[in-house]
C-alpha cells in the first residue's frame, strides 16, 4: 500500500540532544514538508521541499534542519537550538498541481 | 502571507443533529481549501475539498460551501454519528504550495 510513514512514534530527547525523526513515501510525490502541532493550535510549517536537493524554510524554521537527497525520504533534525521541542511532528507530501496533502501518523517528541 | 481563521474551536452535538463548521482567510489569491479530519494520535485525513471556481461540493454526509466574495468556507456534517468525533482542520492554499492551517475545532458527538 502506498502511503508515508514516519518513525519512530515516540521519541525522548535529552537536553543538549539533536534527535532526527524519519518520514518516507511511496507516492512519488515531488513536494515532501514537515509541520509542528501543539494543543489547540494548528498545524504550523517548518520546511517543505518541492525537489530532491531543495528545501526552503518554514514559518517556524528556526532550530530545525531538514535535508532531501532522495525523493522519498525527507529526515527532520531538531537542534538543540530549539528551547522548546516537545510537540507532535507531522510529514506530508503531495504531488504537483492543486493537490491535497497526505499525512503520516506523526513523531510524538517530548523532553527527558 | 495567507491567515486562516477557524470557528469554533470546540463544538458539541447530538447524534444525529448537523455541525458545521466555518473557516476565514484573507488572501484572495488562495484558490484551494481542503478539510481534514484528525483522530487522536494519527496525522490528518482529507475528507472533503473546493477549488475556488465551484460553490459547493458535497459527498455523502459531508458537504463543503465556499463565498470568495466574503473569504469564507464551512464545512457541514449531517446525521452525525459518534465516530464523526475528531478534531477537523481547514486550510487555505497559496501560491499552489504553502497550505495555512486553521487552529482545528474539536467535534463531540454525544450518543
Amino acid at each position: 500500500d502506498g502511503g508515508i510513514t514516519q518513525s519512530p512514534k515516540y521519541l525522548f530527547r535529552k537536553e543538549g540532544q539533536n534527535v532526527t525523526l524519519s518520514c518516507e513515501q511511496n507516492l512519488n510525490h515531488d513536494a515532501m514538508y514537515w509541520y509542528r502541532q501543539d494543543p489547540g493550535q494548528g498545524l504550523r510549517l517548518i520546511y517543505y521541499s518541492q525537489i530532491v536537493n531543495d528545501f526552503q524554510k518554514g514559518d517556524i524554521a528556526e532550530g530545525y534542519s531538514v535535508s532531501r537527497e532522495k525523493k522519498e525520504s525527507f529526515p527532520l533534525t531538531v537542534t538543540s537550538a530549539q528551547k522548546n521541542p516537545t510537540a507532535f511532528y507531522l510529514c506530508a507530501s503531495r504531488t504537483d498541481g492543486n493537490q491535497p496533502q497526505h499525512f503520516g501518523d506523526g513523531t510524538r517528541l517530548s523532553i527527558l | 502571507g495567507e491567515n486562516v481563521e477557524q470557528h469554533p474551536s470546540t463544538l458539541s452535538v447530538q447524534e444525529g443533529d448537523s455541525a458545521v463548521i466555518k473557516c476565514t482567510y484573507s488572501d484572495s489569491a488562495s484558490n484551494y481549501f481542503p478539510w481534514y479530519k484528525q483522530e487522536l494520535g494519527k496525522g490528518p485525513q482529507l475528507i472533503i475539498d473546493i477549488r475556488s471556481n465551484v460553490g459547493e461540493k458535497k459527498d455523502q454526509r459531508i458537504a463543503v460551501t465556499l463565498n470568495k466574495t466574503a473569504k469564507h468556507f464551512s464545512l457541514h456534517i449531517t446525521e452525525t454519528q459518534p465516530e464523526d468525533s475528531a478534531v477537523y482542520f481547514c486550510a487555505g492554499v497559496y501560491n499552489f504550495n504553502k497550505f495555512y492551517f486553521g487552529s482545528g475545532t474539536k467535534l463531540n458527538v454525544k450518543p
